[in-house]
């Protein structure tokens, strides 16, 4: 079964700017987690999708959004880009729905690379 | 608010050796999960294990062990017999056992170099 696919892989942009970055979950999966990582923060949850829902959000200012489809692919977009939005964007799929158990255990794919100059 | 707290930012050993990575977290849930996932060069965020709060046995995983303290909050990762494809960051992370509550607590991470 094919793992957790992320596009693109690096991305450059300038302050201002806007950027969509896409996920593709594992197949069958249907929740997909967008996770942030920088060397200042660490790994800061952005947001969770279920059903093309929004079920999750954490700390972020609205600038940061995002969608999933009835394929459970989703994207993020962050628009009005800051210096400190560069960071490695990794999104991460699971099973979901079931109440708690372990099929909530999440699976990452390799990340994007955003730099805004 | 849950808190993860990993006290050793970098570790390291030699190849075949056995390391242990610290972990502690702050809950007042009763219901959770805790992962361990490696982080290698590559930046590919890895599974390492999975421990369910409600089990007292503690998880292995091959090489992989935890030795889970539910009362002191405590989670460690054991690496047997290390080799030097377990260089990476490893974070330790916590999940509430919850009906849509899919979010991940990370704590910041130990990097750990096995040495040939």
């Amino acid at each position: 079964k094919a793992g957790v696919t992320q596009t693109p892989r690096y991305l450059i942009k300038t302050r201002g700017q806007q950027v969509t970055l896409s996920c593709s979950p594992i197949s069958g999966h249907r929740s997909v987690s967008w996770y942030q990582q920088t060397p200042g923060q660490g790994l800061q949850f952005l947001f969770e999708y279920f059903s093309e829902t929004q079920r999750n959000k954490g700390n972020f200012p609205g600038r940061f959004s995002g969608r999933q489809f009835s394929n459970s692919r989703s994207e993020m977009n962050v628009s009005t880009l800051e210096l400190g939005d560069s960071a490695l964007y990794l999104c991460a799929s699971s099973l979901g729905g079931r109440a708690g158990t372990l099929l909530d255990t999440q699976y990452f794919g390799p990340g994007t690379r955003l730099t805004v100059l | 608010a849950q808190t993860v707290t990993q006290s050793q930012p970098e570790m390291s050993v030699q190849e075949a050796e056995t390391v242990t990575l610290s972990c502690t977290y702050d809950t007042s849930e009763s219901n959770y999960y805790l992962f361990w996932y490696k982080q290698p060069p590559s930046r590919q965020m890895i599974l390492v294990i999975r421990q369910e709060a409600y089990k007292q046995q503690n998880a292995t995983e091959n090489r992989f062990s935890v030795n889970f303290q539910k009362a002191a909050k405590s989670f460690s990762l054991k690496i047997s017999d290390s080799q030097l494809g377990d260089t990476a960051m490893y974070f330790c992370a916590f999940m509430k056992r919850a009906q849509g509550a899919q979010k991940l607590v990370f704590g910041q991470g130990t990097r750990l170099t096995i040495n040939p």
